[in-house]
Order: structure tokens, then sequence, then C-alpha cells
């Protein structure tokens, strides 16, 4: 079965400073690979979503996220952080054969600090 | 509308209780889900609508959840005799193309909150 797994349940930065959020996953295959960003009291946000091609993928906001297929990984990151960017982030895949179960992480909640 | 939007945004029900929580995708989308999420736990799946019909009703957690879409295009997910552990926030989400094109984005509303007592 999937998973999706967020190592890091919170994480604080300093508003300017660097973010990396880290996702596994578990699959037999590489299948495609998102990032959401939940505010409080909000919906879901696409972030950016990686399908094929290039491993590093830009997406909204400023943020990007690298694809590792050695790794399993499909890490999130951002050069500055600023305050309006704490949230919860979510990591989720879909089965790339047809499949439409969109598998959430537990989500890792950002706090900033100014 | 230009969003998915679901109502209400906020119900506490009474243990025992039904309720309803009304989803109206974005106009034309096709696909349309149905997701919970648990305070502090990310949203899982509870079912899927390819228009009218309920291609996948596996994450519905007993038969007290019940969800339809009799035209294709707004969506009701009725709980029966609501218990504490269905306290969570109810997600809708919809997209414009049949979901078996994996990967195609997905639209979600800002959420049913439902707290049992």
């Amino acid at each position: 079965a999937q998973s999706v797994t967020q190592p890091d349940i919170h994480i604080t930065v300093s508003e300017g400073a660097s973010l990396e959020l880290r996702c596994n996953y578990s699959y037999g295959a590489t299948p495609y690979l998102f990032w959401y960003v939940q505010s409080p009291g909000q919906g879901l946000q696409l972030l950016l979503k990686y399908f094929s091609g290039d491993t590093l993928v830009q997406g909204i906001k400023g943020f990007e996220a690298e694809f590792k297929r050695s790794q399993s990984s499909f890490n999130l990151r951002k050069p500055s952080v600023h305050w309006s960017d704490a949230a919860e982030y979510f990591c989720a895949v879909v089965r790339n054969t047809g499949g439409f179960k969109t598998i959430f992480g537990a989500g890792t909640r950002l706090f900033v600090k100014a | 509308g230009a969003g998915v939007s679901q109502s209400p945004r906020y119900k506490v029900a009474k243990r025992g209780q039904d309720v309803a929580l009304r989803c109206d995708p974005i106009s034309g989308h096709v696909s349309l889900f149905w997701y919970q999420q648990a305070l502090g736990q990310g949203p899982e799946f509870l079912t899927y609508f390819q228009n009218e019909a309920q291609l996948d009703k596996s994450g519905l957690p007993s038969d007290r959840f019940f969800a339809e879409r009799p035209e294709g295009s707004v969506s009701t997910l009725k709980i029966q005799r609501t218990q504490q552990e269905d306290s969570a926030v109810y997600l809708c989400a919809s997209s414009l193309v049949n979901a078996k094109r994996a990967g195609n984005t997905i639209y979600f509303g800002e959420g049913s909150w439902l707290t049992v007592v």
C-alpha cells in the first residue's frame, strides 16, 4: 500500500531563513507527487506537483521541491521564509496507474518567528 | 461558483443526531471527492464520484456514512447516529476531468467542521 511519511510534526524557522520540509513515500513505482498548504480554518491549496521530467519543480509562493528517486523523497524548499508562510504543509501522492485516491502525509506545521 | 463551496462551515451535533454536509463543486467538474481530516492528521479518502456514479466508497468508515451526488453536481455526505469519533473536518474536492487521468489538479473546499458532543 502507498504511504507518505512527513518525519517532522512541526518546524520553527526565523523569518528570512531557508526552509526544507521532508517527505518520503512508499510505493512500487514513482507516483505523482504533490505538496499542499493549509492555513488555519482553510482548505488545501496546491503548491506544486511532480509528474515526470525535470526533478526540480517550481511552485507558487516561491516554493520548490526536488524529487529524488533513489531516496523516495520529495522535499519542499523555500530560500527565504515569510511570516505569512506559517501554516500546515501536506505531502501527497497519487498512484500513476490510473489511481485517483490522494494519499496524504500527516502534515508538518510550520511556525515562523520574527 | 469560483471555488468549491461547502456548508455548513461549522456544525455541532449531539451524539446520536444525524447530520448532512453539502458540497457544491466547481461548475462543470466531473470528479468529486470527500475526505475526512481528524485533528492533527492529514486528510483521508472517503469516497469518489464521477458525475453521478459513486465509483469508490472504500474509505467510508462505517455504514452510518452515506454520500450521494444524484445529478452529478451537488453532493451530500450524510452521517447517521453521529458518534464522538466522527468529529473532524470533512473536505470536499473536485476536478475537471475523469480522475482516472491521474495527477489532474483537484480543488478543495474550506471544509465542514463537525463536532459531536
